[in-house]
């Protein structure tokens, strides 16, 4: 099984929309969780920290449920440039910190 | 807010030459930067973790003698594929942290698309 997986997609969802997608992980040790956006050819850009109380940044909103090991992002209102690619990234400390990715989310947002 | 600087972008090389990737981080230092590679459709794999003045340490698969990593300032740390195999053509990318940032996601640097043919 592997540390992080994501659904790769694509999510095709029309301007507008609402869109979610989740992230398992299978360490319970796992300290600190983000999602980043990348887009194609280019690098993973921080898109947001993820806290166990969830948290929100305009139109996007994390949640994070350690007890079930998931992670999850919420766009709310969808642009055309939402349309990337999103790591589900989860860290581990083990005399330092390792950065562990999900292959990604595809998502596309049509006119 | 903290920066990365990556090069070269993109490079092509014949097989069995080298090639030495650069990554610095700008305004602030770097004790650590992790090296990754990426194959097309996939995550990002880590290689290898560097820390300044030390050994890098190699995940599992990854041979250190073909991807020298030296680490010898706080800011620069450099990825050489060394004898280089179309198998080797990737997306190689580098990230750090500002361990002095309240933001505690890490950096990438813009990437490194390294064809080998």
């Amino acid at each position: 099984r592997k540390e992080v997986e994501q659904d790769p997609g694509p999510f095709n969802v029309p301007e507008g929309a609402t869109v979610a997608f989740n992230c398992t992980y299978s360490n319970s040790a796992s300290q600190s969780f983000f999602w980043y956006r990348q887009d194609c050819r280019k690098e993973p850009k921080l898109l947001m920290s993820v806290y166990s109380s969830g948290n929100e940044d305009g139109r996007f909103t994390a949640q994070l449920n350690r007890a079930s090991q998931y992670i999850s992002l919420l766009i709310r209102d969808s642009k055309l440039s939402d349309s990337a690619t999103y790591l589900c990234v989860v860290t581990t400390f083990s005399g330092t910190y390792k950065y562990i990715f999900g292959t990604g989310t595809r998502l596309k947002v049509l006119a | 807010g903290a920066v990365v600087s990556q090069h070269p972008s993109w490079v092509i090389c014949k097989s069995g030459t080298s090639v030495k990737i650069e990554c610095r981080s700008l305004d602030f230092q770097a004790t650590t930067m992790f090296w990754y590679r990426q194959f097309p459709k996939q995550s990002l794999m880590l290689m290898a973790t560097s820390n300044e003045g030390s050994k890098a340490t190699y995940e599992q698969g990854v041979e250190k003698d073909k991807f020298l990593i030296n680490h010898a300032s706080l800011t620069l740390s450099t990825l050489t594929v060394t004898s280089a195999h179309p198998e080797d053509s990737s997306f190689y990318i580098c990230s750090a942290r500002d361990r002095d940032s309240a933001n505690y996601g890490y950096t990438f640097g813009s990437g490194t698309r390294l064809t080998v043919v």
